[in-house]
């Protein structure tokens, strides 16, 4: 069956810096990459998404994530993070054989003003 | 305004007793799901529904029940037979057919088994 990882489930930062969240998966054929952000108090909501094309996909809020499809990977990146960016981040992946969408553990990322 | 809606946002059962989550959609999407999510856990696929009158089974379905009788709602039904339900419940919905796979989510269930 298909899984998603995430590598850190709680990273701190200092405003400014850099931000990479790991994500990799388990399946061999065709996916759909998803990462979904949840501030404190809020929804659920799509931060972006990988289908086809451009391995690099830019999402909202400056955020971006590269499909690595040698490595089953689609790391989130952000050069410069702020102090709104504080929420939890989910990983997921959708395979050519179902609807399933299946989520990672989550990473909480708290960042520092 | 177009959107999922869940209720009760909160709810307390004893043990024993069954309790029915209720989804409901206007966004004309074929595909909903139900998650729980727990501490550490993540999101976790409990049931979902690609069409009205069929669903499937996900990695947790063990002491959940769900129907599919109408596009627009999908309750699921906590069962006495699950061991730990406590937990964070989520309903979403996706635009099948397209192959967009994006879900859109309630603003959750908070099941409390006292």
């Amino acid at each position: 069956a298909q899984s998603v990882s995430q590598h850190n489930h709680h990273v701190i930062l200092s405003e400014a810096a850099s931000l990479e969240l790991g994500c990799n998966y388990s399946y061999g054929g065709t996916v759909n990459l998803f990462w979904y952000v949840q501030y404190p108090g809020q929804h659920l909501q799509l931060l972006l998404k990988y289908f086809s094309g451009d391995p690099l996909v830019k999402g909202i809020k400056g955020f971006e994530a590269e499909f690595i499809k040698s490595k089953f990977s689609f790391n989130l990146r952000k050069p410069s993070v702020q102090w709104s960016d504080t929420a939890e981040y989910f990983c997921a992946v959708m395979t050519n054989r179902d609807d399933k969408i299946i989520f990672g553990k989550g990473t909480r990322l708290h960042i520092l003003p | 305004d177009g959107g999922i809606t869940q209720s009760p946002k909160y709810l307390f059962r004893k043990e024993g007793q069954n309790v029915t989550l209720s989804c409901e959609q206007n966004l004309n999407h074929d595909a909903m799901y139900w998650y729980r999510q727990d501490p550490g856990q993540g999101l976790r696929l409990i049931y979902y529904s690609q069409i009205v009158n069929d669903f499937q089974k996900g990695d947790i379905a063990e002491g959940y029940s769900v129907s599919r009788e109408k596009k627009e709602s999908f309750p699921l039904t906590v069962t006495s037979a699950q061991k730990n339900p406590t937990a964070f419940y989520l309903c979403a919905s996706s635009q099948y057919g397209l192959g967009t796979g994006e879900l859109f989510f309630g603003e959750g269930s908070r099941l409390t088994v006292l």
